[in-house]
């Protein structure tokens, strides 16, 4: 199976700032078929990102997804206080569909 | 717009069958576009795709589970199911469905969740 690895594992930022995750995988992502979720306390995930690249539909522009092939990148540019929460990556492109272990963004 | 819900027992004996059912509203589960699967999350750990299926009757499983899951799509009650047989504690996790397009492994909108606990 296709492992995800993400890093940081925690990431400490303050609102305003801009934060960079990284996600990488074990072997090249079919079509590039990348998600990226938020996930909150007692919450469900939220799709973000899919293909990599796209937003979903009223996810704010300041979050955008960019990388191919192994190596992926979701940036938030400027960091509200509704945004620090966990983040995964998932590759959907080949069985089982498989997530990063999360970076959790928190408040420094 | 589309809402998906899980329901099912919260509390499953080890050895025993886990059976959940997720209810979609907003949207019909029938259309080829649309693949429905089920993701586990054990408490304060990842995320694991259990599997997935397609009202063809296709199925999709995670190999780790693939034995001991059942995934089922009923289009005429508009809901899909997961079955996981010989459950055991570790099994415990928040268990969500979901709705994915572009392949069976896709995840991109989630229900609620539902919290099973395996134990006697």
């Amino acid at each position: 199976e296709v492992v995800m690895t993400q890093s940081p594992g925690t990431l400490s930022s303050s609102p305003g700032e801009r934060a960079t995750l990284s996600c990488r995988a074990s072997q090249s992502v079919s079509n590039n078929y990348l998600a990226w979720f938020q996930q909150k306390p007692g919450q469900a995930p939220r799709l973000l990102i899919y293909g990599a690249s796209n937003r979903d539909v009223g996810i704010p522009d300041r979050f955008s997804g960019s990388g191919s092939g192994t190596d992926f990148t979701l940036t938030i540019s400027r960091l509200e206080p509704e945004d620090f929460a966990v983040y995964y990556c998932q590759q959907y492109g080949d069985s089982p569909g498989t997530f990063g272990q999360g970076t959790k963004l928190e408040i420094k | 717009q589309v809402q998906m819900q899980e329901s099912g027992p919260g509390l499953v004996k080890p050895s025993e069958t886990l059976s959940l059912t997720c209810t979609v509203s907003g949207a019909s589960i029938g259309g080829s576009r649309f693949y429905w699967g089920w993701i586990r999350q054990p408490p304060g750990k990842g995320l694991e795709w259990i599997g997935s299926g397609h009202e063809s009757g296709s199925t999709y499983y995670n190999p780790s589970l693939k034995s001991r899951v059942t995934i089922s799509v009923d289009t005429s009650k508009n809901q899909f199911s997961l079955n996981l047989a010989s459950v055991t504690a570790g099994d415990t996790a928040l268990y969500f469905c979901a709705r994915g397009i572009s392949t069976p492994y896709a995840t991109g909108k989630w229900g609620q969740g539902t919290l099973v606990t395996v134990s006697s």
